[in-house]
């Protein structure tokens, strides 16, 4: 079946470095995104990685292993505006994307 | 209309109504979705339509209806409502389904209460 990991919630502080981990089972694989989705709005787009590496930009940053399954978005200084909930979206062989639950972050001064 | 429009923004139903959701994107995207989003849970496909006059079943079809008659519009019909349908529906929309480079955006959301 399909599968998608991430943590339920994640606190941390402003001005610091989080990193969300995300790992998937998918039936095939075209790609892995990111969104953003603060509390009662719709989720908004913040990286796609297809192939193993690194992804800047500016503040965040994504990374993939296809081979162990795994991502992580990597969020530098934080500020109180990033407290939302982080998706993470593999896309699978047919080319629709599975959703993990997300994961809460808050930020704390 | 910039982007992807939802009507209603919230409604209340009562178990039995028929309910028909609006959405409409002014982007001439090819693709349309429609999801609905539960706590706890990730986004799950409804109904979704590669191009206009076409449409699939996601992951949880049962008791809605989509249609696609032109590039715009993907209407999502509940035809018999229950309570279990309680959600907050978010449509999206690609510009080319079947690239892997293919971004979903989404519109803002209907919360539906059905009691």
């Amino acid at each position: 079946g399909q599968n998608i990991d991430q943590p339920t919630e994640m606190t941390a502080t402003e001005g610091a470095i989080v990193q969300i981990n995300c790992t998937y089972q998918t039936s095939g694989f075209n790609g892995l995104f990111w969104y953003q989705q603060h509390a009662g709005e719709a989720p908004t787009f913040l990286s796609y990685n297809v192939l193993d590496g690194l992804e800047e930009k500016g503040r965040f940053s994504s990374f993939l292993s296809r081979s162990k399954g795994y991502s992580y978005l990597l969020l530098k200084e934080l500020q109180m505006k990033d407290s939302a909930s982080y998706l993470c979206a593999p896309m699978d062989s047919n080319y629709q994307l599975i959703w993990g639950a997300g994961t809460k972050l808050i930020i704390k001064p | 209309i910039a982007g992807i429009t939802q009507a209603p923004t919230s409604q209340i139903l009562a178990a039995g109504r028929r309910m028909t959701l609006r959405c409409t994107q002014d982007m001439r995207h090819n693709a349309m979705y429609w999801y609905r989003q539960d706590l706890g849970l990730g986004l799950r496909l409804i109904h979704y339509s590669n191009t206009a006059g076409t449409t699939g079943k996601g992951e949880v079809p049962d008791g809605y209806s989509v249609s696609r008659a032109n590039t715009d519009d993907f209407p999502l019909t509940l035809a018999s409502a229950v309570p279990s349908q309680t959600s907050v529906y978010f449509c999206a929309s690609s510009e080319l389904s079947g690239s892997s480079t293919d971004t979903q955006y989404f519109g803002p959301g209907t919360r539906l209460t059905v009691l």
